[in-house]
């Protein structure tokens, strides 16, 4: 079955630090992929998004994805974190038959 | 655009009671998805519809729950009889048309805080 899958369900970390979040999903088609963010009390709202071409792709606040095809990943990394990233982030893919799965989401806590 | 608007914000109730959960789409849009976040379940699609047709209802917990979309500007999520394990925040979120790798990003309203007694 199709699925998205997000490796960390909590990630704790200090301000400054880096952070790469992990997500593999599993369907051999063409997909679009995205990532959003929910700031506590907040919707989601996209971060960045991967259609085609190429496979870095930064996103708002300082953010960026990578698509590695050959893994079926899309992981989010920030190479310096602050206490505002303090956020659940959600994988999404949309798959070929205009469905998009969303992971569980990932709990980002960091530490002033 | 104002985006997503989502009405009420906030709903108490008793349980029993019907709850209507309103959603206006952002205009242009086609595409427009139901969703329910709990701490336990995480985010749930309930339903979605593309040019205010259902196409996907499997999430959709139970009869108890229904979706209309009676024009491109307007939805409802209904709840009847609601129950207290329906207490959730309820998103709605609308998208542009599709590109050819699939559905584009979704837009999201500020959801409905639901709290059934």
């Amino acid at each position: 079955a199709q699925s998205v899958s997000q490796h960390n369900h909590h990630v704790i970390l200090s301000e400054a630090a880096s952070l790469e979040l992990g997500c593999n999903y599993s369907y051999g088609g063409t997909v679009n992929l995205f990532w959003y963010v929910q700031y506590p009390g907040q919707h989601l709202q996209l971060l960045l998004k991967y259609f085609s071409g190429d496979p870095l792709v930064k996103g708002i606040k300082g953010f960026e994805a990578e698509f590695i095809k050959s893994k079926f990943s899309f992981n989010l990394r920030k190479p310096s974190v602050q206490w505002s990233d303090t956020a659940e982030y959600f994988c999404a893919v949309s798959l070929g038959g205009f469905k998009t799965i969303f992971g569980a989401g990932t709990r980002l806590f960091v530490k002033a | 655009d104002a985006g997503v608007i989502q009405s009420p914000r906030h709903e108490v109730t008793e349980m029993g009671q019907e709850v209507t959960l309103r959603c206006k789409p952002i205009s242009g849009h086609d595409y427009l998805f139901w969703y329910r976040q709990t701490m336990m379940r995480g985010l749930e699609l309930l339903i979605y519809f593309n040019n205010n047709v259902p196409i996907d209802d499997s999430g959709m917990p139970e009869d108890r729950f229904s979706a209309k979309m009676p024009n491109a500007s307007f939805s409802t999520l209904k709840i009847q009889p609601s129950e207290p394990r329906d207490s959730a925040v309820y998103f709605c979120a609308s998208s542009p048309p599709a590109s050819a790798g699939g559905l584009n990003e979704q837009f999201f309203g500020p959801g409905t805080r639901l709290t059934v007694l």
